[in-house]
């Protein structure tokens, strides 16, 4: 079976240009994470879906950052502009359940902002 | 200028030793936590988890224990192999479903 699919794996772009990282849950799962990962921070929860619906957006840094669940099998999530301080390896996930099973990740979006 | 990141804890063993990781939550009322494994270039992978109805729990060649007491867990790897080597983390759970990660434990096996 298929893992969680990010796309894509690396992205390099200047700054005040707009990112969109993609993501594919699990097929049936319910659950779906958006981390980002730095060697300043560690792993930050950025944003937290169940069932399509954000529960916890309290780790989206400010306004430059959105994501958006418009079905069960994709997720986005958006910096528009973006800044060097944003790069990172963003990573997402998904689980079954609202926190009963374990999340599974995929393997990144490795970014530059330039 | 210098740089400042997270001070990762390390911990190196040589091939064929146990393994013990270990990890301090913060909440006494998390009932879930999860340990994973990242490798470089890679997402962190489910090892193992336990609930806070359980001490103690085995897998292939690894078991996690839970003092709920002291709000500590442990991760233990038997007869450590080189593919071991990655950094290690714990994940508590959060009130409405979300997990908490700690800092991470950069785990290397001594051929």
């Amino acid at each position: 079976d298929a893992g969680v699919i990010q796309s894509p794996r690396h992205e390099v772009t200047e700054m005040g240009q707009e990112v969109t990282l993609r993501c594919k849950p699990i097929s049936g799962h319910n659950s779906l994470f958006w981390y980002r990962q730095t060697m300043m921070r560690g792993l930050e929860l950025l944003i937290y879906f169940n069932n399509n619906v954000p529960i916890d957006d309290s780790g989206m840094p400010e306004d430059r950052f959105s994501a958006k669940m418009p079905n069960a099998s994709f997720s986005t999530l958006k910096i528009q502009p973006s800044e060097p301080r944003d790069s990172a390896v963003y990573f997402c996930a998904s689980s079954l359940g609202q926190g009963q099973q374990p999340q599974h990740f995929g393997d990144g979006t490795r970014l530059s902002i330039l | 200028g210098e740089s400042v990141g997270l001070h990762l804890p390390t911990l190196s063993v040589q091939e064929g030793d146990n393994s013990i990781i270990n990890c301090a939550y913060s909440n006494s009322a998390s009932d879930y936590f999860i340990w994973y494994k990242q490798e470089s270039g890679k997402g962190p992978q489910f090892i193992i988890d336990i609930r806070s109805n359980m001490d103690k729990r085995q897998g292939q060649r690894v078991t996690v224990l839970l003092n709920k007491t002291v709000k500590h867990l442990s991760l233990q790897i038997a007869a450590t192999q080189p593919g071991d080597s990655a950094v290690y983390f714990c994940a508590e759970k959060g009130g409405t479903g979300q997990f908490y990660f700690g800092t991470g434990t950069s785990l290397t096996v001594i051929p």
